[in-house]
Formats: C-alpha cells, sequence, structure tokens
C-alpha cells in the first residue's frame, strides 16, 4: 500500500516551453502533498506543499510564477514548470500524506532537462 | 529554525565492514519525527525508519540499526556488515510539529562499499 507515482519519469523539452509532472496518490487519499527539487549531488529541497482544495504554499526564493502547483483532487497533484530554461534542469520529487500521519510517501521522481 | 546536518559527505568501506553515518538535528519543537532514506543511484527514495521525538529507543533491523540520542540531537545510523548494495546516498530528515509535515533533509552522505 501507498503507492505514489510519477509522470512522467523522465522528460526532455526545449527552453522557453512549458511541462507538466503529474504526482498521483495510488491507493490512499492525499491531504497533502510536497514537491521537491534535487540538483546533482544534493540534497531535496522543499518547493511548495500543497493542500487539496487549496493554494499551495511555496518556499522562499521560489517563483510561484513559474512553478505552478495544482491539487485538484485527492489522489493527484500537478507541477507545472512554465517557460522552463536550462537552470531548471533538476530531479522533481513528490511525496504524499495523509491527514494526521508523519509518514509521507514518495513518488520514483521525474529527471527535466531543458535544452 | 529546524537543521540537519550530515558531516560526512561521502564515506567509503571494504564490504563486511560496518559503518555509522552520523546526523544532528536542531529544532525548538517539543514534538518531531526523525528518517532515514536511502536513495539509490535510480533516485527513488527508499524509507529507511522513522522515529518520533518520545522514542528513544534503539532500532534493529537486520543489518541495520539506529542510535536516537535527544541529550545530543542526534540519531545516527550504522550498517552491519555492509555490502555492495548498500552502496547509496542516505539522507537523515526532520519533521516538526508545527510545519505542516514537511521534511527538512540533510545534505545526505554517499556510502560506497567496495568488494
Amino acid at each position: 500500500g501507498a503507492v505514489v507515482s510519477q509522470h512522467p519519469s523522465w522528460v526532455i523539452c526545449k527552453s522557453g516551453t512549458s511541462v507538466k509532472i503529474e504526482c498521483r496518490s495510488l491507493d490512499f487519499q492525499a491531504t497533502t502533498m510536497f514537491w521537491y527539487r534535487q540538483f546533482p549531488k544534493q540534497s531535496l529541497m522543499l518547493m511548495a506543499t500543497s493542500n487539496e482544495g487549496s493554494k499551495a504554499t511555496y518556499e522562499q526564493g521560489v517563483e510561484k510564477d513559474k512553478f505552478l502547483i495544482n491539487h485538484a483532487s485527492l489522489t493527484l497533484s500537478t507541477l507545472t514548470v512554465t517557460s522552463a530554461h536550462p537552470e531548471d534542469s533538476s530531479f522533481y520529487i513528490c511525496s504524499a500524506r495523509t491527514s494526521g500521519s508523519p509518514e509521507q510517501y514518495f513518488g520514483p521522481g521525474t529527471r527535466l532537462t531543458v535544452t | 529554525a529546524q537543521k540537519v546536518t550530515q558531516a560526512q559527505t561521502e564515506i567509503s568501506v571494504v564490504e563486511k565492514e560496518d559503518v555509522t553515518l552520523d546526523c544532528v538535528y536542531e529544532t525548538r519543537d517539543t514534538t518531531y519525527y526523525l528518517f532515514w532514506y536511502k536513495q539509490p543511484p535510480s533516485g527513488e527514495l527508499v524509507f529507511l525508519i522513522r522515529r518520533n521525538s518520545f522514542d528513544e529507543q534503539n532500532e534493529i533491523s537486520g543489518r541495520y540499526s539506529w542510535n536516537f540520542q535527544k541529550s545530543t540531537s542526534s540519531f545516527n545510523f550504522t550498517i552491519t556488515a555492509s555490502q555492495v548494495v548498500d552502496s547509496a546516498v542516505y539522507f537523515c530528515a526532520l519533521s516538526g510539529q508545527g510545519n505542516t509535515g514537511k521534511l527538512i533533509f540533510g545534505q545526505g552522505t554517499t556510502l560506497q562499499v567496495k568488494p
């Protein structure tokens, strides 16, 4: 149980285009989802926290107009990287948790390369 | 402010050696959770353990053991009789009671186990 999927697992896009990444909780209802970014040989950095039906809360330094997060249902959150640039190339990981539980379940990650 | 420090950036051992990965944390919360994750080259995070702040009992799971000491704010991880398959990046993480469950990750320790 407690499986989180991400789609796509990897994507290559051209600079200036937008990319959408999906995060789904397959067998539980995720009241909260988190989006992390990980650059090579670095740690995971939280980008934003999203609660179902509410606007996402972004961490300091993360551009909310560039990284659009939607958490429209209890099983799906999306991250859209708008007008992507090469410096946005990174490994994006989502996680999900249910209300009241300290446990977070991580997706397998999406590797984004912007050319 | 909450912070997790993994002072060891890289560790290299020979198979069958024991190895300890250090984790020191900072928090003002009285209730918090500590985690260890393994990240193999595939990138997907593998959950290893969760500990809450009220449970200082050490835990052993097969070749893995954890030593939680609130007095020194440490949550160290020991692998006994290491194997090549243990080679990965290991992250220690902290989740406090007042931060909506978001995880604060340490910098990670890259473990290389040589045959």
